[in-house]
């Protein structure tokens, strides 16, 4: 069964101050990765597709990367827009994304 | 363009009742889902159309749970005989096609279950 966990669970930074989120993910066969950003109330907003281990998407301050095992999501120089829920799924069997729970993210100024 | 629409976006209801959720793809999306997210969970998946082929039903978590979707486009998520662990978010989402293009996601119905 395909699992996907991400920390940390809750992050806080201070305007300015980089850091990264983690998603480790077991899955049969990776078909595809996905990180999706949701903002309280609204519904998870498209960020980027990785495909295969090595590779890199970078939007604006958000930087998100691949291996075997597990994904980054960089994020440089953050402002207090940027806060909110950043979710990582994965596809691997079936038609549909396997969800972590997500971490929520709060930047300060 | 307009995103994916759901409606209501809030709907309260006592148990017992059977309630109805509306979701209206992105127009020309043919793979459309359903997903439920429960506070502190992540996003569960309950099903999936693909334009005329029979639906992915398999996250569905009780017979009481069922959908449809008309003329490949606007689908109705119903709940019979709504139980209080039904109360979450529900997400509806479109893509183009396959699994692998980005999903779209409405902003969901919030059913709390009295």
């Amino acid at each position: 069964e395909d699992q996907v966990t991400q920390s940390p669970e809750a992050l806080r930074l201070q305007e300015g101050e980089s850091s990264s989120l983690n998603c480790s993910y077991t899955v049969s066969g990776l078909r595809g990765l996905f990180w999706y950003r949701q903002d309280p109330g609204k519904g998870p907003e498209f960020l980027f597709t990785l495909y295969s281990a090595g590779e890199e998407k970078e939007k604006e301050r958000l930087k998100a990367t691949l291996t075997k095992k597990e994904s980054f999501l960089h994020i440089t120089a953050p402002k207090p827009e940027d806060s909110a829920t950043y979710l990582c799924a994965v596809w691997g069997s079936g038609y549909a994304l396997n969800f972590g729970k997500g971490t929520s993210l709060l930047v300060t100024p | 363009g307009a995103g994916v629409s759901q409606s209501p976006s809030n709907k309260v209801t006592e148990k017992g009742k059977d309630v109805e959720l509306r979701c209206d793809p992105i127009s020309g999306h043919t793979a459309l889902y359903w997903y439920r997210q429960s506070l502190g969970q992540g996003l569960e998946f309950l099903i999936y159309f693909q334009g005329n082929s029979a639906p992915d039903k398999s996250g569905l978590p009780s017979d009481r749970f069922s959908a449809e979707r008309t003329g490949g486009s606007v689908s109705t998520l119903t709940i019979q005989r709504t139980q209080q662990e039904d109360s979450a978010v529900y997400l509806c989402a479109s893509s183009l096609d396959r699994v692998d293009q980005p999903q779209h996601f409405g902003d969901g119905t919030r059913l709390s279950i009295l």
